[in-house]
């Protein structure tokens, strides 16, 4: 069965601090991996990966695939108040068809 | 401006009382599709539709029906709608980015519905 695994489920740090969100998968027919955020509403895009080993950035994060492992991490540097919501990490499969995550709940206290 | 949008944004009802979800999109997206959000399971797929009259079942269809006759809507019905259907639910759109792969999804407001 198509799994999607984040880790942690839960994260809590102060204000400043770098966090890495973990992601793996066991998907057949993967085509793409996604990150989302979502705050209080609806999810929004963060990064879509496809190739191992190519770092996306934007601003205070960045992503990387690894094929291999079969897995994804999402770095948060200097994190802010800001950045508190739930990560999600999805695979797409081809088409419209994905499959999430749980999510990562991070906390960033000032 | 791009959007996706639903309406209801909130919805009680009773068991067995048919609803439908608009979804709608202006972004001329090839690609719409619908999950339910609940704690602890994340997010879910229930129906998707690559494009107009094209639909497929995602991973949690049982209880729904979609239907994709105009490229911008594609509206969620839920003909005996359950206590088990108490969610948060979402519609996305996407591109095509031709090899047959969406590209990234845009996601509406989202629809919290509760079933009495």
């Amino acid at each position: 069965e198509d799994k999607v695994v984040q880790s942690p489920l839960s994260l809590v740090v102060h204000e400043g601090d770098t966090v890495t969100l973990n992601c793996s998968y066991e998907v057949t027919n993967f085509r793409s991996l996604l990150w989302y955020k979502q705050e209080k509403k609806a999810p929004t895009f963060l990064f879509m990966l496809t190739s191992s080993g190519i770092e996306k950035k934007s601003g205070r994060l960045s992503s990387i695939l690894d094929k291999k492992e079969l897995s994804s991490i999402l770095n948060i540097t200097a994190t802010q108040t800001g950045d508190s919501a739930i990560y999600l990490c999805a695979l797409s499969q081809g088409a419209q068809k994905l499959v999430f995550g749980q999510g990562t709940r991070l906390t960033i206290n000032p | 401006e791009a959007q996706v949008t639903q309406n209801p944004r909130y919805l009680i009802t009773v068991t067995g009382k048919k609803l439908t979800v608009t979804c709608s999109q202006n972004m001329n997206h090839e690609y719409m599709s619908w999950y339910r959000q609940d704690p602890g399971l994340g997010l879910r797929q229930i129906y998707y539709s690559m494009n107009v009259e094209v639909t497929d079942k995602g991973d949690v269809p049982e209880g729904y029906k979609v239907s994709r006759k105009e490229k911008r809507n594609f509206p969620l019905i839920l003909e005996s709608p359950s206590p088990n259907q108490t969610s948060l639910y979402f519609c996305a759109s996407g591109r095509s980015t031709g090899t047959g792969q969406a590209d990234t999804q845009y996601f509406g407001p989202g629809t919290r519905l509760t079933v009495l």
